[in-house]
């Protein structure tokens, strides 16, 4: 099974910051890589695909990098309405998927 | 719009069974396959499996699969979870997802680009 591992688990930042989230797979996943945004009471929503693709409709201070093992989403700008939980979903063995344990960015 | 409508809220004790729905529509049902998440409460997103509504075919989270069926009807565009032998550690929030692709070159790129509200599973004496 591929384990992903992100961190930090939690963060705070200001309002105008640049935060980055990382994760890490246990074996080599090429670029199947996808990360979500959920808010609380809410399903989670696509951001971004295939490693760095942007899902239509997201805001583009959103950025997805990497390939194989080293992953990160980085928010270039925070905004208020960025307060979410972030997961990182491995595609590489579908149709089994796997998760990453979540990133809770708060605001300051 | 494309959406994905589940059953409601549900009650059981320990060892019953559940059934959760999720109701497809805006879109052709046996064109994308769909797959179950849950999350415990104040806990992360744990895949439990997926199901082609082409075909049927399933594939499972090996710490589930003996307690779990995933079913699908054609004829009212519904994909159904069963869960067997509940237990306390099976409470949490059910969601159900749409899993669809983009392709570059030969590779093609799944992700789950829509979701249920999520149905609430609580289990309890």
């Amino acid at each position: 099974d591929f384990q992903l591992t992100q961190s930090p688990s939690s963060l705070s930042a200001s309002v105008g910051d640049r935060v980055t989230i990382t994760c890490r797979a246990s074996e080599s996943i090429g670029m199947y890589l996808n990360w979500y945004q959920q808010k609380p009471g809410k399903a989670p929503k696509v951001l971004i695909y295939a490693a760095s693709d942007l899902k239509n409709g997201v805001p583009p201070r959103f950025r997805g990098d990497g390939s194989g093992t080293d992953f990160t989403l980085t928010i270039s700008s925070l905004q208020p309405e960025d307060s979410a939980t972030y997961y990182c979903q491995q595609s590489y063995s579908r149709p089994s998927y796997g998760f990453g344990q979540g990133t809770k960015v708060e605001i300051k | 719009q494309v959406q994905l409508v589940q059953s409601g809220p549900e009650v059981k004790k320990p060892g019953a069974s559940v059934r959760v729905s999720c109701k497809a529509s805006g879109y052709g049902f046996s064109t994308s396959s769909i797959n179950w998440v849950r999350q415990a409460p104040g806990q992360g997103l744990e895949w439990l499996g997926w199901i082609s509504t082409y075909n049927g075919n399933t594939e499972y989270a090996q710490k589930i699969q003996d307690r779990i069926a995933l079913t699908t009807d054609t004829s009212t565009n519904t994909a159904y979870l069963e869960l067997r032998s509940l237990r306390s550690d099976d409470t949490g929030v059910y969601f159900c997802a749409r899993e669809q692709h983009n392709t570059v070159w030969d590779s093609h790129y799944y992700f789950l680009d829509v979701w249920g509200a999520g149905t609430t599973v609580s289990v309890s004496s």
